[in-house]
């Protein structure tokens, strides 16, 4: 079956604009995950969706970042007035449950804000 | 503070030899742990967990030991293959924090043929 898909690939901004990036999780897995992995580091989390629970937002950087997942399953990742800083891969995953530890991850998005 | 740490950034070992990746943790709560696999420009693939309840556990060239008193992880991978070349991540949680993953800075793993 399909996997986890995200869009765009890449993405190039001018500093101070706003971005969405798009996750379509695989069907039927309730847990959708946010990392982000800057240059020569490892993924930092930022946010948990687990089924129609309230999010876990404690990994979100700033409140420039936000996210929402709609219908418990596509899920935006907004970063408002971007800064240099937030260049990084963006990288989704999800999982079956919230009891299940393996999470199957998406291509990811390469953010560059100039 | 790295709460996982992966101390070599990369490793070179020739193909058919065994390639040893390290991992150590700070957080005794951690009771779960998990190895990716990266390859460029792709999401990392999941490859081998273990529980803290076992100090071991194999899938064909993959096994990973766990050392709870010393909070230390390993990955053995034998033989090595060039298409195991690869950036391997470390990952931990623990049950009462969720499903909050933290992940290591990765290994860089290069099998020379």
């Amino acid at each position: 079956g399909a996997g986890v898909s995200q869009s765009p690939s890449n993405k190039v901004t001018e500093k101070g604009k706003d971005v969405e990036l798009r996750c379509d999780p695989i069907s039927g897995h309730t847990a959708l995950y946010w990392y982000r992995q800057s240059l020569g580091q490892g993924l930092e989390f930022l946010i948990y969706f687990q089924g129609n629970s309230a999010p876990d937002k404690s990994g979100l950087p700033s409140d420039r970042f936000s996210a929402e997942r709609t219908g418990g399953s596509v899920s935006t990742l907004t970063i408002q007035r971007t800064q240099q800083e937030d260049s990084a891969v963006y990288l989704c995953a999800s999982s079956q449950d919230q009891n299940s530890y393996e999470q199957y991850f998406g291509p990811g998005t390469r953010l560059t804000v100039t | 503070d790295q709460q996982v740490k992966q101390n070599s950034p990369s490793l070179s070992v020739q193909e058919g030899r065994i390639s040893i990746l390290n991992c150590d943790y700070t957080n005794s709560m951690f009771d779960y742990f998990l190895w990716y696999k990266k390859y460029p420009a792709e999401g990392p693939t999941f490859l081998i967990s273990i529980s803290s309840i076992k100090d071991k556990n194999e899938d064909g060239r993959f096994t990973v030991f766990l050392n709870k008193s010393a909070k230390h992880l390993s990955l053995h991978i034998v033989p090595s293959q060039p298409g195991d070349s690869a950036v391997y991540f470390c990952a931990a949680s623990a049950h009462n924090y969720g499903q909050n993953f933290v992940f290591g800075p990765g290994t860089r793993l290069s099998v020379l043929p």
